[in-house]
């Protein structure tokens, strides 16, 4: 059984850009949600995608934006990067109305 | 709202001693509650969950919390540190949003420092 998998673990991006994040989720889970994790903080809730549509979101501004594919890997979209945008970027998968979340191991982005 | 408090940001212990991270939550609902641990330039890894039934958890690594509904608290707890044990821990609770999907709502974390 694979674990929750996310790319790139580690990139540097230069305010007004824009970057994509990548999660594999773990086998049997058709659940994803994305966190952030700015230093020195508890996660954050971004949003989470069933059956490859949103089906909730936190406070974040429409420029964060995801994808969910038919095998239930995701993508995270963030547009016009902030300086505050740097953070570790957290994707966790689990199976429909299970609070059996299994996190992958991030991915750290900076914006310079 | 629910929300996650979790008192003191660092913790530091000697090695054998005792472990003990607090954590309190407010929940307009019976709560779902975990702990999660993070090692540097790692992702989270549960520890334990709290969903109904006995109210003292136990954990991987030794630990084990004890859910209070009097004291809305979820204090977790390790008889006796290892300093692999040094780490960051995370309380969160559990809540639904509008639609019925699921989040959890994390704390602000706890670093724990284990010391010979």
């Amino acid at each position: 059984e694979t674990g929750v998998t996310q790319s790139p673990t580690h990139l540097i991006k230069t305010r007004g850009q824009q970057v994509t994040l990548r999660c594999s989720s773990q086998s049997g889970h058709n659940t994803v949600s994305w966190y952030q994790q700015a230093l020195g903080q508890g996660p954050q809730f971004i949003f989470q995608y069933y059956r490859e549509e949103e089906n909730g979101r936190g406070n974040f501004p429409p420029r964060f934006s995801g994808l969910q594919f038919p095998n239930y890997s995701s993508e995270l979209n963030v547009n016009a990067l902030e300086l505050d945008d740097s953070a570790l970027y957290l994707c966790a998968s689990s199976a429909t109305d299970s609070y059996g979340y299994t996190f992958g191991s991030g991915t750290r982005l900076t914006v310079v | 709202a629910q929300s996650v408090t979790q008192l003191g940001s660092h913790v530091s212990v000697s090695e054998g001693a005792l472990v003990l991270l607090r954590c309190n939550y407010s929940s307009s609902v019976p709560p779902y509650l975990f702990w999660y641990v993070q090692y540097p330039n790692q992702g989270l890894q549960l520890l334990l969950k709290y969903t109904t039934g006995a109210t003292l958890v136990k954990g991987i690594n030794g630990f084990e919390a004890e859910f209070k509904k009097s004291e809305t608290s979820f204090h977790l707890t390790k008889p006796s540190a290892h300093m692999s044990d040094a780490a960051e821990y995370f309380c969160a609770v559990s809540d639904q949003g509008s639609g019925g999907y699921n989040k959890l709502i994390f704390g602000a974390g706890t670093r724990l420092a284990v010391h010979p």
